[in-house]
């Protein structure tokens, strides 16, 4: 079955630890990006890439990482920069001609 | 930038009763339109989407959405509402160019009363 697929579901971390959140699709879809959903806030976009080896930063990118070596994958780190990630993580990707498809999400806590 | 403005953060509806979750956008240009439903620790899932032709949508379970121009609107509407529907759902847009950057509303809670 074709999809987006994050991992891990739930993500622990460290004061002054940088984590990576994994987002792979077999859709192949040009374009990926990273949201990040805090309650009563929605959908906030962290960044995008519409082509391999490029990327934008979207609105909420300080502390934020990302690579895009790979059609199929978008890594996400957070690094020790950001000063509260403690947040519910989603992934997510389209063509020119279609929605957005969503992964299933990771839950990062800060502990 | 586009901006998409739902009201009411929380909606409570009485079990058969009708759905009625608002959505504004502030393009001039009209966008392509969605609507996605979350449950909890979940991601999100298409509804359904407006992008031309026939202004009133229907989507899956029972859902539907109505885009109005003139009132930059997409509402959306289920006329009997299931304890299944209690959710949160988003509004979100998209520029009709070359790239699909999309924007989401803050969400609205649906609570189902039996």
């Amino acid at each position: 079955d074709g999809g987006i697929t994050q991992s891990p579901k739930y993500l622990f971390r460290k004061e002054g630890q940088n984590v990576t959140l994994s987002c792979e699709q077999n859709l192949n879809h040009d374009a990926m990006y990273w949201y990040r959903q805090d309650p009563g806030q929605g959908l906030r976009l962290i960044y995008y890439s519409q082509i391999v080896n490029d990327f934008q930063k979207g609105d909420i990118a300080e502390g934020y990482s990302v690579s895009r070596e790979k059609k199929e994958s978008f890594p996400l780190t957070v690094t020790s920069a950001q000063k509260n990630p403690t947040a519910f993580y989603l992934c997510a990707s389209s063509t020119r001609q279609t929605e957005a498809f969503f992964g299933q999400g990771t839950r990062l806590t800060v502990v | 930038a586009q901006s998409v403005t739902q009201l009411g953060s929380h909606v409570s509806v009485s079990e058969g009763a009708l759905v009625l979750l608002r959505c504004n956008y502030s393009s001039s240009v009209p966008p392509y339109l969605f609507w996605y439903v979350q449950y909890p620790n979940q991601g999100l899932q298409l509804l359904l989407k407006y992008t031309t032709g026939a202004t009133l949508v229907k989507g899956i379970n029972g859902f539907e959405a109505e885009f109005k121009k003139s009132e930059t609107s997409f509402h959306l509407t289920k006329p009997s509402a299931h304890m299944s529907d209690a959710a949160e759902y988003f509004c979100a847009v998209s520029d009709r160019g070359n790239f699909n950057k999309f924007y989401f509303g803050s969400g609205t809670k649906l609570n189902v009363k039996p």
